[in-house]
């Protein structure tokens, strides 16, 4: 079965600085997809940012990229110039690609803080 | 933007009473709908995937007579707390996809479910 790891519960930033949150998964696949979903007290969950693991380019998204480490198996976020309104739980997730499987696994997720 | 409605958002309700959760595509056609849980400053579990006109496919561990989920319609996927107990509040959230790709996976707001 697929995990993904995040080992850093609580994270916080100084806005317009720039911040990195980990991830790590654990696959036998080899093609699969990564996310990053931010989910703010509304609770609402949000897209961030989707990677395709047979691409070697880093997705990036505005302020926000990924470092993504097939052989490792690491994917992790960075946030630049940090705005108030980052702040969030962040969770790192990852899905199998192909057929009709598109079920997410989810980390246990990052709190993010901003600090003004 | 695709919508996904969640209703109610919020419930309370009496031990051993029965509640029903509904998550609606407002302006697509669902294929597939998912339902997670989430406990406090916790992941999202998946609980089950559900298929318009066939039976849902749960994920081990989630009991199908106490979590009961109808996708009758391509816009619409009911999640049934039966005989709800103390220990099955949480947050619950559903998410649907519409064809067969992650630019159309979306998430309903959620709905945080109390029981006395």
């Amino acid at each position: 079965a697929q995990t993904v790891t995040q080992s850093q519960p609580e994270m916080s930033v100084q806005e317009a600085e720039t911040v990195t949150l980990s991830c790590t998964y654990d696959t036998s696949e080899s093609d699969y997809y990564l996310f990053w979903y931010k989910q703010p007290p509304s609770r609402q969950m949000i897209l961030v940012i989707r990677q395709e693991a047979y691409k070697q380019q880093n997705a990036t998204e505005n302020r926000f990229s990924v470092n993504f480490q097939k052989a490792a198996k690491s994917f992790s976020l960075k946030i630049s110039d940090s705005q108030l309104g980052d702040a969030a739980m962040y969770f790192c997730a990852y899905s199998n690609s192909g057929g009709s499987n598109y079920k997410l696994t989810f980390g246990k997720g990052t709190l993010l803080t901003v600090n003004p | 933007g695709a919508v996904v409605s969640q209703h109610p958002s919020r419930v309370i309700c009496k031990s051993g009473t029965s509640v029903k959760i509904e998550c609606r595509s407002l302006d697509f056609q669902a294929t597939t709908m998912f339902w997670y849980r989430q406990f406090p400053k916790q992941s999202l579990m998946l609980m089950a995937t559900s298929n318009e006109g066939s039976k849902a496919t749960y994920e081990q561990g989630v009991e199908k007579d106490k979590f009961l989920i109808n996708h009758a319609s391509l816009t619409l996927s009911t999640l049934t707390v039966t005989s709800a107990h103390p220990e099955d509040s949480s947050f619950y959230i559903c998410s649907a996809l519409t064809g067969a790709l992650f630019e159309k996976l979306f998430f309903g707001s959620g709905t945080q479910l109390s029981v006395l």
